[in-house]
């Protein structure tokens, strides 16, 4: 079975920083991966997802990430966040079933002028 | 477009008390999901339901029911509501496949006294 870690439940950092979020999975087969975010008090959106072909993805709002098949990890980066950025980030893979996500426990970014 | 439409927002009930939750999406999708979002615990799905007609356990499926109404419509039932399942759920609905991107809900709070 497919498993999601994400190594930090909390990340702060200034304002026109870069930022980095890191996702590793376990599986023993191929994986479509997907980061999504959640703004307080909302669902989540898809922010970016890999299937298949370049290693390096990007999605909404200047974030991208990078599929890295040999040390199992999809980590999300941002050259430079803003305010508006600060929310819960959660990196998500597909379940042996194949139609439903296993989400991580979710990385909460905070950015501070 | 409204996307996922979950009722109710909010909901507080008693122990052993009944409610369902409703979901309702009009994007056309195949696959519609019920996740619960616990603080340190990320998204766990409760039942998931691949295609009209077909419902699915998840991994947290115990103390609740879903029943798939017709395409549009996937409704969680709690018969006998408990504090452990204080939670905020989340719908989400997707194109059938396992690398299509789920598309959420804004939750339903839900606190059981």
């Amino acid at each position: 079975a497919q498993s999601v870690t994400q190594l930090d439940s909390q990340v702060p950092v200034f304002e026109e920083a870069p930022v980095e979020l890191r996702c590793n999975y376990s599986s023993s087969v191929s994986v479509y991966l997907f980061w999504y975010v959640q703004y307080p008090n909302q669902g989540l959106q898809l922010l970016l997802k890999y299937l298949s072909g370049s290693t390096l993805v990007k999605g909404i709002n200047g974030f991208e990430a990078e599929f890295n098949k040999s040390q199992t990890s999809f980590h999300l980066r941002k050259p430079s966040v803003h305010i508006s950025d600060t929310a819960e980030y959660f990196c998500a893979v597909t379940r042996n079933s194949g139609y439903a996500l296993n989400f991580g426990k979710g990385t909460s970014l905070l950015v501070t002028p | 477009n409204a996307g996922v439409t979950q009722t109710p927002k909010f909901q507080v009930l008693k122990t052993g008390q009944s409610m369902t939750l409703q979901c309702a999406q009009d994007m056309n999708h195949n696959s519609m999901y019920w996740y619960r979002q616990d603080p340190g615990m990320g998204l766990r799905l409760i039942y998931y339901s691949a295609s009209e007609g077909t419902t699915d356990k998840g991994e947290v499926p115990n103390g609740y029911n879903v029943s798939r109404l017709n395409k549009r419509e996937f409704s969680l039932r709690l018969e006998s509501a408990a504090p452990s399942q204080t939670s905020v759920y989340f719908c989400a609905s997707s194109e059938q496949g396992e690398n299509s991107p789920l598309h959420f809900g804004n939750g339903t709070r839900l606190t059981v006294t």
